[in-house]
């Protein structure tokens, strides 16, 4: 089935400092994936679509500026939390389709594992 | 962001019971979908429903679409330990590619 990788699990960093998480499609292509950020005890909340070979699209009140995200391959892309802030401490989970054969809006999203930021 | 509306939020029952959960929304879906997520780790699909009306087992596990399209349920027979964890359920609407999510429900399964 389709795979989803996110790299790193955990990380802790000092505030001020930049983040850079992985999201790979392992065994298929995705020319967008999702970015979800989930605080405790709460649902997902998409945050930006990450779109292959052009800019990513922002949800409303996700500033583009602080969470960039870069789409260079068919199968990557990074999400890059500059300046963090102890605020930004959440669970950061991707997700992507399995666009094999065509794109389908209707294939279901497949997600990675997440990534615990705490920012110190 | 608009979410659904999931319930319960929570339940406690005893291993072998039935569970049953489920979503509503004032709008249309053309797709439902449910996750679940352990403790640290991303969602994982359970099940994927298309077509109003439609009903869908994967094991244990059985899923409607409902006539509507503005709501689904969950349900899961006879549980077992395992099957803790919190449950979401998910919308997309026709002709979008991003979901819609419950606030989940968690489940707790006491041996």
């Amino acid at each position: 089935g389709a795979v989803v990788s996110q790299h790193p699990s955990r990380v802790i960093c000092k505030s001020g400092t930049s983040v850079k998480i992985e999201c790979r499609s392992l065994d298929f292509q995705a020319t967008t994936m999702f970015w979800y950020r989930q605080f405790p005890k709460q649902s997902l909340m998409l945050m930006a679509t990450s779109n292959e070979g052009s800019k990513a699209t922002y949800e409303q009140g996700v500033e583009k500026d602080k969470f960039l995200i870069n789409h260079a391959s068919l199968t990557l892309s990074t999400l890059t939390v500059t300046s963090a802030h102890p605020e930004d401490s959440s669970f950061y989970i991707c997700s992507a389709r399995d666009e094999t054969g065509g794109r389908s809006y209707n294939s279901p999203l497949h997600f990675g594992n997440g990534t615990r930021l705490t920012v110190t | 962001g608009q979410q659904l509306n999931q319930s319960p939020q929570s339940m406690f029952i005893q291993e072998g019971e039935d569970v049953s959960m489920n979503c509503t929304s004032s709008s249309i879906f053309n797709t439902w979908l449910w996750y679940k997520q352990d403790p640290g780790e991303g969602p994982v699909l359970l099940i994927a429903l298309y077509k109003a009306g439609e009903l869908t087992s994967n094991g244990r596990l059985t899923a409607q679409f409902g006539i509507t399209r503005k709501d689904s349920f969950l349900n899961i027979s006879a549980s077992i330990p395992s099957d803790v964890g919190i449950y979401f359920c998910a919308g997309q609407k026709g002709g979008s590619e991003k979901l819609v999510f419950g606030k989940g429900t968690k489940l707790t399964v006491n041996p």
